[in-house]
């Protein structure tokens, strides 16, 4: 596609749910990262794939955050038990590979979570 | 543990005053530096690098940044605002494949 897209935008649930967040990223892009961007914290890194697997998941706050990439390309971030901690807007990049420091991450609008 | 620190939370210049955003950064070895820009309701916008050879590097936008090693500093400048570049601005250094930004500066325009 012409650029990062996530689904849905917006995303209100109530506390105790879980929730599934998606990124689609540039078509041909083999790195994919996860970073998430609260008031408190500011943007913060989350996780990343270099195709399907998770070289790095330091950033990923508690076992209630878990993310997975099938075929080298979409990914789902998944929050259980969410909790109104967990609100904030988060945003998914890629690049076209994670070998070099020099590659542009291109990020996605990113979504929206409100937990009540 | 590489950082960055944006000293500033909040600017406000007049349109067509010059801007400048002041971004320090704590980092190991040879620093690879980016300045995004995220405009209301919207995802991260790369307005420039620096990963090597000169110093002072063109954005988009009319952007421009200049790297001072004996500073630790990657400061944005653009010579004349408009008020279409009211955003937040994010400096950030690369680590270990992913980015550390700082905590932003948000940039209002006065008319």
């Amino acid at each position: 596609g012409a650029g990062v897209s996530q689904s849905p935008s917006n995303k209100v649930t109530e506390k105790g749910k879980d929730v599934e967040l998606r990124c689609d990223p540039i078509s041909g892009h083999t790195a994919l990262y996860w970073y998430r961007q609260s008031l408190g914290q500011g943007l913060e890194f989350l996780i990343y794939f270099q195709g399907n697997s998770a070289p790095d998941k330091s950033g990923l706050p508690s076992d209630r955050f878990s993310a997975e990439r099938t075929g080298g390309s979409v990914s789902t971030l998944t929050i259980q038990r969410t909790q109104q901690e967990d609100s904030a807007v988060y945003l998914c990049a890629s690049s076209f590979s994670s070998g070099y420091r020099t590659d542009t991450q291109y990020f996605g609008p990113g979504t929206r979570l409100t937990v009540l | 543990a590489q950082s960055v620190t944006q000293p500033d939370i909040h600017i406000t210049v007049s349109e067509g005053a010059s801007l400048e955003l002041r971004c320090n950064y704590s980092y190991g070895a040879t620093p690879y530096l980016f300045w995004y820009v995220q405009s209301p309701g919207q995802g991260l916008q790369l307005l420039l690098k620096y990963f090597s050879g000169d110093t002072l590097v063109q954005g988009i936008k009319g952007f421009e940044a200049e790297f001072k090693r004996s500073q630790s500093s990657f400061n944005l400048r653009k010579p004349s605002v408009h008020w279409s570049d009211a955003a937040e601005y994010f400096c950030a250094v690369i680590g270990s494949q992913k980015l550390v930004f700082g905590q932003g500066t948000r940039l209002t325009i006065n008319p």
